[in-house]
């Protein structure tokens, strides 16, 4: 059973880093694509961030570009999301998925308030 | 990054038809943005409905279908229930900037 578990949210203050992880099971981590998604409080989804399988690949939305960073660690089948500077804005349910969208799991809230 | 957009709310009978959209800033939505349709209720994760324009999983009910529609990605729900009251998002790919999401439809079964 593919199984996604997103850990490291919670309540951090604007300008300061958080460390997202998403630790993933039951599929070969290695040969898929994976994303980051998130959606604020009441509102709709927002991709963040991909990263190809060997890592060779990588994109950010707009919006997180210059602040947050995605990795990956194949030998431990783990996704990572380093975001730094954190804004108001940035507070939200982290998703991570794996590429075609078909498995999701189920979020880790990043709170950024004072 | 472009923007895609979707009726904010739609309201379907119990057994009705009704049809989402899907556009894009960048002009029509065709196969090659890869369309998908995700299905949200409160409290849980996404879960997909659609991918690639009409294609369904497994857990996908026969009374959901996609096409595309006068230039857009369009989600059909044919003989709606009432667990199918949710918000439904739709994605497109981009070169560049891999994926965006639209804003979402909150259906309302009544």
């Amino acid at each position: 059973e593919v199984q996604l578990v997103e850990s490291g949210g919670g309540l951090v203050q604007p300008g300061g880093s958080l460390r997202l992880s998403c630790a993933a099971s039951g599929f070969t981590f290695s040969s898929y694509s994976m994303n980051w998604v998130r959606q604020a409080p009441g509102k709709g989804l927002e991709w963040v961030s991909y990263i190809s399988s060997s890592s060779s690949t990588i994109y950010y939305a707009d919006s997180v570009k210059g602040r947050f960073t995605i990795s990956r660690d194949n030998a431990k089948n783990s996704l990572y999301l380093q975001m730094n500077s954190l804004r108001d804005e940035d507070t939200a349910v982290y998703y991570c998925a794996r590429d075609g969208w078909r498995y999701w799991g189920q979020g880790t809230l990043v709170t950024v308030s004072s | 990054q472009a923007v895609v957009t979707q009726e904010p709310s739609l309201t379907v009978s119990p057994g009705g038809t009704v049809t989402l959209t899907c556009g894009s800033s960048t002009g029509a939505v065709t196969s090659g943005h890869y369309p998908y349709w995700f299905q949200q209720k409160p409290g849980q994760a996404p879960r997909t409905l659609i991918y690639d324009t009409s294609n369904k999983h497994s857990w996908t009910p026969a009374r959901f279908s996609g096409s595309l529609l006068g230039g857009k990605a369009a989600l059909t729900l044919s003989g709606a229930q009432p667990e199918d009251e949710a918000e439904y998002y739709c994605l497109l790919s981009y070169s560049g900037a891999p994926w965006v999401f639209g804003g979402g439809t909150k259906l309302t079964v009544l």
